[in-house]
């Protein structure tokens, strides 16, 4: 059975731009939470979605949107590129979003310049 | 603000050495997760507790939630076993809210 796969692995951006960041959870499971985790720190909490509704927002701008579809997979949306952007994303995957066992994927390293 | 503190940031033990990571939060919790992270990115869930001890292979996890305390423990330990190590809390009453994680213990065995 496949993992949390994340596409694309890595990425360039120019400040101001738009980027997609997209998620695919195991398969069964309903829930998908992102993270955002700056180099040297651990990762902070972006979105939450469980069937395909928004659960929970950290405390990130409204640059930042996310979105889960029928199959629940997910896409995390940055517009106005910052340099502080830059980081690694990371979605993980649960059934139900409460305290069941979190899978992640290997998140998509974005680079802004 | 509701915090979790790691200790140590940085261990550096020889191949073999019995090693401790512990992890201490501020208010109450449904549960607590210790993650492993190697050099990539990559994630992986080592344990996920609200009470008591779990155990697998030469691994150990405990928490005391009176105390709001959980610890890592490698028996044992082996060079593969160098990654960061996190723990990540779910706040009681704040499913929403996501996970909060500690800053990572960078532990390293050397051969």
């Amino acid at each position: 059975d496949a993992g949390v796969t994340q596409s694309p692995t890595h990425l360039i951006k120019t400040r101001g731009q738009h980027v997609t960041l997209r998620c695919s959870p195991i398969s069964g499971h309903k829930s998908v939470s992102w993270y955002q985790q700056v180099l040297g720190q651990g990762p902070q909490f972006i979105f939450q979605y469980y069937e395909k509704e928004e659960r929970g927002r950290g405390n990130f701008p409204d640059r930042f949107s996310a979105r889960q579809f029928p199959n629940y997979s997910s896409e995390l949306n940055v517009n106005a590129l910052l340099l502080g952007d830059s980081a690694l994303y990371l979605c993980a995957s649960s059934w139900d979003g409460g305290d069941s066992p979190l899978h992640f994927g290997n998140g998509t390293r974005l680079t802004v310049t | 603000k509701n915090e979790v503190e790691q200790s140590p940031q940085n261990l550096t033990a020889q191949e073999g050495e019995f090693i401790t990571i512990n992890c201490s939060y501020s208010v109450g919790i449904s549960a607590l997760h210790w993650l492993q992270q190697h050099p990539g990115g990559g994630i992986v869930s080592l344990f996920m507790l609200s009470s008591g001890k779990k155990k697998h292979g030469r691994l150990i996890a405990t928490i005391n939630i009176q105390e709001k305390h959980s610890s890592l423990h490698i028996t044992a330990s082996h060079p593969r076993d160098s990654a960061v190590y996190i723990c990540a809390v779910r706040w009681a009453g704040g499913g929403a809210d996501g996970l909060t994680f500690g800053k990572g213990t960078h532990l390293i065995i050397q051969p």
